[in-house]
């Protein structure tokens, strides 16, 4: 059972232009939502992170937002670049866990074209 | 970055072989972690430890054994590889005293075959 669903699998953006990567969950006792980049060969690292009492957060060209009756939380890039091509998890944590556990999605792999 | 580092980079072994992947890490860390990726399937998590003395399943621990042989080492064993072990496996840290942000620090993987 996938606790956090990501779409879509695989997206190809043109330079410039903006790519989106959505993810919903289920379980209301998450309490933070990190994502992490992957370029190949590489292991993921932390690109962002959110938690549920803002609805937005940004950092230079990446911006989460997060809806929390809806509970879905999504990443975009704007001004997608060539060196934005690798492969982005959204994860959660439930404090409940108390071990900083994370749960991920199953990875968008993105392709930005020249 | 060499703060994660994982032995061996890529593995090709047989099925029924016992098979040992290496962790170490240097930043100090008290929680480890191993995931195996899969397309597809993105990251599951094998087993955890909170520090040498705790080791927890994951959601896939199945096929799978573990030793913190000290705070900075952690290994992943399969005890009779097969098939359907074939991906790449990550090893993670994290600090607890970072309990707030769970930022996990990855190795740069292993890739296995098991024929």
């Amino acid at each position: 059972q996938q606790q956090v669903k990501q779409s879509p699998q695989s997206l190809i953006v043109q330079k410039g232009g903006i790519s989106i990567i959505n993810c919903a969950y289920e379980n209301t006792a998450f309490d933070y939502f990190p994502w992490y980049q992957q370029f190949p060969g590489k292991g993921p690292a932390l690109l962002i992170a959110i938690r549920p009492d803002v609805s937005e957060k940004k950092e230079g060209r990446f911006t989460i937002s997060f809806n929390k009756s809806a509970k879905q939380f999504s990443l975009h890039i704007m001004d997608s670049q060539p060196g934005d091509s690798a492969t982005y998890f959204c994860a959660a944590r439930s404090i409940r866990t108390g071990f900083q556990k994370l749960v991920f999605g199953t990875g968008t792999r993105l392709l930005v074209s020249p | 970055d060499a703060d994660v580092t994982q032995t061996p980079r890529n593995r090709i072994t047989k099925t029924g072989k016992r098979i040992m992947l290496e962790c170490s890490q240097t930043k100090g860390h008290d929680r480890m972690y191993w995931y195996r990726q899969d397309p597809g399937l993105g990251l599951r998590l094998i087993y955890y430890s909170f520090d040498v003395k705790d080791i927890n399943k994951g959601e896939i621990s199945d096929g799978y054994s573990v030793s913190r042989q000290a705070q900075a080492k952690f290994s992943l064993s399969l005890e009779s590889a097969i098939p359907n072990q074939t991906a790449l496996y990550f090893c993670a840290t994290s600090d607890s005293g970072l309990a707030r942000t769970s930022e996990q620090f990855f190795g740069p993987g292993t890739r296995l075959t098991v024929l």
